[in-house]
């Protein structure tokens, strides 16, 4: 089936640092990757579009100079907090799309990443 | 705007017992419905969807969930429930593509469903 990871897991930053997060999708090729962040207790929020070889699209009220994404393979994009503070403390989750599956295009979401910026 | 409502924080329910847990939508068009699963610190797990046909659909770990275009729902539903099902459950809908909803995955806020011995 398809897989996709994300790397790291688990982050903890200085406040002021920058983070990247990894999302591949591994056995299969995803023109089309999406971000989301996830507060405790609470839904997934779509932060970004990630598309292979061309700018993000984002979101309303996401900060996209603050959230850089890079997709720059058909099995790779990257989420990088820039400056991160406390409050961008939260559970990233990005999600690809399986090109090979058709007109319905399901999404697979990675496992996650746990950010904490102190 | 596609949106999805989850009207139950929690459910609570006894193993062995049947559960159900809520969803109901609203988009433009014939929608697709997904129902995804989280458990503690961990990315979502695909567990079944509704694109065409069968309004009853089979997923996986013995869920199913029932598409209902005049109640606008897609219940998700297990005939009898284990402790391991405990977890955090969401709804999606995603538009169809021709009609300008693109590639979004809009989500509910989520079921906590809690399966006690």
């Amino acid at each position: 089936g398809a897989v996709v990871s994300q790397h790291p897991s688990r982050v903890i930053c200085k406040s002021g640092t920058s983070v990247k997060i990894e999302c591949r999708s591994l056995d299969f090729q995803a023109t089309t990757m999406f971000w989301y962040r996830q507060f405790p207790k609470k839904s997934l929020m779509l932060m970004a579009t990630s598309n292979e070889g061309s700018k993000a699209t984002y979101e309303q009220g996401v900060e996209k100079d603050k959230f850089l994404i890079n997709h720059a393979s058909l099995t790779l994009s990257t989420l990088t907090v820039t400056s991160a503070h406390p409050e961008d403390s939260s559970f990233y989750i990005c999600s690809a799309r399986d090109l090979s599956s058709g007109t319905y295009n399901e999404q697979f979401f990675g496992p996650g990443t746990r950010l904490t910026v102190l | 705007a596609q949106s999805v409502a989850q009207p139950e924080d929690q459910v609570n329910v006894a193993e062995g017992n049947p559960l159900t847990v809520k969803c109901t939508y609203s988009v433009s068009g014939n929608p697709y419905l997904f129902w995804y699963v989280q458990y503690p610190n961990r990315g979502l797990q695909f567990l079944l969807k509704y694109i065409t046909g069968d309004n009853l659909v089979k997923g996986s770990y013995g869920f199913e969930a029932e598409f209902n275009k005049s109640q606008t729902s897609f219940h998700l539903k297990k005939p009898s429930a284990l402790v391991s099902d405990s977890a955090l459950y969401f709804c999606a809908v995603r538009e169809p593509v021709h009609t300008g909803g693109g590639n979004k995955l809009t989500f509910g806020t989520g079921t906590q469903l809690k399966v006690e011995l």
